[in-house]
């Protein structure tokens, strides 16, 4: 397996603009996290999805946020608009269980809001 | 409140040491407790996973401890090589199904 596939690599935007990050887990993995990781706050859970369903957004910053899992193997973060504030790398994992299995990194959206 | 602190924040050491990087956590009911190593620019990669029920787990030079009633994890790495140079981020994941983070220890193994 390819591993979490993330996409883009690179994000720089305008403020005000929306951006939409993109995830593929790994096959067969029931859990998809979404993480943003800044230098101030470390690793922060955004949300989190169990068979596609959102369980838990309490992580989500703001309404600006939203995120969507439509199928197993696609799931997008989106921000709209954008602040400044949301530059920080966003990272999604995926495991196949909650209890007895690690959690597989992607490489991260290096996200730049200007 | 879960939390999860690291120390050192940081730590530089000579090729051929065994070091120790330490891992505490407010809220001893976890499920588990993982290790991570995260190289700059990339993403986390899983070093190790200790079930609540486990005390250790080793994975070649890597040994890591955990001890519940006390609240803390250790990473044991012996004999290390520039290669281990990188943050190393632990995890405990709780029944809310959160992995809380600690904010990493930076490794740096100078030859």
């Amino acid at each position: 397996d390819a591993g979490v596939i993330q996409s883009p690599r690179h994000e720089v935007t305008e403020m005000g603009q929306e951006v939409t990050l993109r995830c593929k887990p790994i096959s067969g993995h029931d859990y998809l996290f979404w993480y943003r990781q800044t230098m101030m706050r470390g690793l922060e859970l955004l949300i989190y999805f169990n068979n596609n369903v959102p369980i838990d957004d309490s992580g989500m910053p703001e309404d600006r946020f939203s995120a969507k899992m439509p199928n197993a193997s696609f799931s997008t973060l989106k921000i709209q608009p954008s602040e400044p504030r949301d530059s920080a790398v966003y990272f999604c994992a995926s495991s196949l269980s909650r209890e007895r299995d690690t959690q597989y990194f992607g490489p991260g959206t290096r996200l730049t809001v200007l | 409140k879960q939390e999860v602190t690291q120390i050192p924040a940081a730590l530089s050491v000579p090729e051929g040491e065994n070091l120790v990087l330490n891992c505490s956590f407010t809220d001893s009911a976890i499920y588990n407790l993982q290790w991570f190593r995260q190289d700059p620019g990339k993403g986390l990669t899983s070093l190790l996973l200790i079930q609540s029920s486990q005390r250790e787990q080793t994975s070649g030079r890597l040994n890591a401890s955990l001890d519940k009633s006390s609240g803390r994890s250790t990473l044991y790495i012996a004999a290390s090589q520039p290669g281990d140079s990188a943050t190393y981020l632990c995890a405990a994941l709780y029944n809310t199904d959160k992995l809380i983070f600690g904010t990493g220890t930076r490794l740096q193994v100078f030859p």
